[in-house]
């Protein structure tokens, strides 16, 4: 079974730039969640989705980043403009959710680098 | 404080010893505790979760939850080389609109020497 995808890998913007990263999460897992990673630091989230609906999105800077899951399946995590204190990794990551289980599976992350 | 602290380390031991690695959480709503592991470079691949005070054992891996005490704690036997990584410690209030959302703590880095 494929896990989660996420595309691109790496990503190299100069500030004030637009950023759009996509998210395929596992096959009939219901919620998907978005996170940042910084250097040291533990993920931190930033939105989470039960099928379309954003159902926690209290940490997403609202002034610059947006995210979308059109029909509940993929997901986008968009930044415009990008600073250079978004250099981090934005990791996706999905579970099956209320339905069968919480336990959240990543994928391989976007290293994002702003300058 | 924050709600999930971890000793950030490095913690060094030796091929074939015990690395014994903690987490305090402050939410006592807490239901749900995870560990994962990160390579340098990879994203957060889960070990093992625990739910119920006492201890979980899963191959080298041992997970132990103490909620009176607000504790979590993972025991890696026989330590190799490979296990060498950041360990992080994850926390879920579950129920309600919270269900699911993990907590993470800062990691902790592990080396093992040869």
């Amino acid at each position: 079974e494929a896990g989660v995808v996420q595309s691109p890998r790496y990503k190299i913007i100069e500030k004030k730039q637009p950023v759009a990263f996509w998210c395929n999460p596992i096959s009939g897992h219901n919620t998907l969640y978005w996170y940042l990673q910084n250097l040291g630091q533990g993920p931190e989230l930033l939105i989470r989705y039960e099928n379309e609906e954003a159902v926690d999105d209290s940490q997403l800077p609202k002034d610059r980043f947006s995210a979308e899951r059109l029909k509940g399946v993929d997901s986008t995590l968009k930044i415009q403009p990008a600073e250079l204190g978004d250099s981090a990794v934005y990791l996706c990551a999905s579970s099956l959710g209320t339905s069968g289980g919480e336990t959240q599976y990543f994928g391989p992350g976007t290293r994002l680098l702003v300058l | 404080q924050k709600e999930v602290e971890q000793n950030s380390g490095p913690l060094s031991v030796p091929e074939g010893a015990i690395a014994s690695l903690n987490c305090t959480y402050s939410d006592r709503g807490s239901q749900s505790f995870f560990w994962y592991r990160q390579y340098s470079g990879k994203s957060p691949e889960l070990i093992m979760f625990i739910y119920s005070n006492g201890d979980k054992e899963d191959g080298r891996f041992t997970a132990q939850l103490n909620k009176a005490s607000q504790y979590v704690s993972l025991l890696i036997r026989d330590s190799q080389p490979s296990d060498s990584a950041t360990y992080l410690c994850a926390v879920s209030v579950s129920g309600g609109t919270s269900y699911g959302k993990l907590t993470f703590g800062q990691g902790t880095i592990l080396t093992v020497h040869p």
